[in-house]
C-alpha cells in the first residue's frame, strides 16, 4: 500500500517555464512534508519542507504548497533551469500508532529542456 | 562536517551469496535509515536504527537485516541473494528522529547475477 504517491513518473518542461511536481498522500497522520532532489550516482539531497500548520513555503525558485483537505502537495520551480533536471522525491513524516514514519514517494523525473 | 559515507560503492554478487553494506553517518547523528531504490519503486524503507536499537522496520523479508554500533555506524546484511535484490541501497542519517532532514550517502549499487 503506497501511502505517498507521485503519479507522474516523468515531466518535461522548457527552460524558463514553471515546473509543477505533484504528490498525494493517504494517511492524515502525516504532518511534515519534504522534497528531495536526486542526481544520478548521488544520494537524494534535501530541497524544501513544509509543516502541516502552513499551506505554503518558499525558498528562492522553489515553492511547496500543501492542501491538507485534499492530502496533496506540490513543488513549483520558477523559472526552471537545465540544472534542475533530476529525480524529485516527496516524503511525508508523522507518528502513526506510536510509531514514527518517514515515507518517500516513487519519484518524478524532471527534464528541463534548453 | 563530513557527509554520509557508504562502502563499497559497487558490488557484484551471485545468487545465493550474502552481502554486507556499511554506512557511516554524519558525526553526531544518531539515527540511520536504510532504503532500497529500484526503477519505478522509489525509495523503499528497509529499517531505521537509533542508538543501536532498531526502531522501525519496513516490509522486507527476514533475509534483510541490519545493526548499528555504538559509534552510530550501521551495517546492512542481505543473505541468500536473489536477482530481485539488485538495486541501489541508500543510507540516510538524521540528528534525531522525527522531522529532521535526512542526509543521504551516495549509495551502494548491488548487482546480483
Amino acid at each position: 500500500d503506497q501511502q505517498v504517491k507521485q503519479n507522474s513518473p516523468s515531466l518535461s518542461v522548457q527552460e524558463g517555464r514553471i515546473s509543477i511536481l505533484n504528490c498525494d498522500y493517504t494517511n492524515s497522520m502525516f504532518d511534515y512534508f519534504l522534497w528531495y532532489k536526486k542526481y544520478p550516482a548521488e544520494g537524494p539531497t534535501f530541497l524544501i519542507s513544509i509543516s502541516s500548520i502552513k499551506d505554503k513555503n518558499e525558498d528562492g525558485r522553489f515553492t511547496v504548497f500543501l492542501n491538507k483537505s485534499a492530502k496533496h502537495l506540490s513543488l513549483h520551480i520558477v523559472p526552471s533551469q537545465p540544472g534542475d533536471s533530476a529525480v524529485y522525491f516527496c516524503a511525508a513524516s508523522g507518528v502513526d500508532s506510536g510509531t514514527y514514519k518517514y515515507i518517500f514517494g516513487t519519484g518524478t523525473r524532471l527534464k528541463v529542456l534548453a | 562536517k563530513a557527509g554520509v559515507t557508504q562502502t563499497p560503492r559497487y558490488l557484484i554478487k551471485t545468487r545465493g551469496q550474502q552481502v554486507t553494506l556499511s554506512c557511516s553517518p554524519i558525526s553526531g547523528h544518531r539515527s540511520v535509515s536504510w532504503y532500497q531504490q529500484t526503477p519505478g519503486q522509489g525509495l523503499q524503507f528497509l529499517f531505521e536504527y537509533f542508538s543501536e536499537t532498531q526502531r522501525n522496520k519496513g516490509n522486507f523479508p527476514g533475509r534483510f537485516s541490519g545493526r548499528q554500533f555504538s559509534n552510530s555506524r550501521s551495517e546492512m546484511n542481505v543473505s541468500t541473494l536473489e536477482l530481485g535484490d539488485s538495486a541501489l541501497y541508500l543510507c540516510a542519517s538524521q540528528n534525531q528522529a522525527g522531522y529532521d532532514t535526512q542526509y543521504f550517502g551516495p549509495g551502494t549499487r548491488l548487482t546480483v547475477l
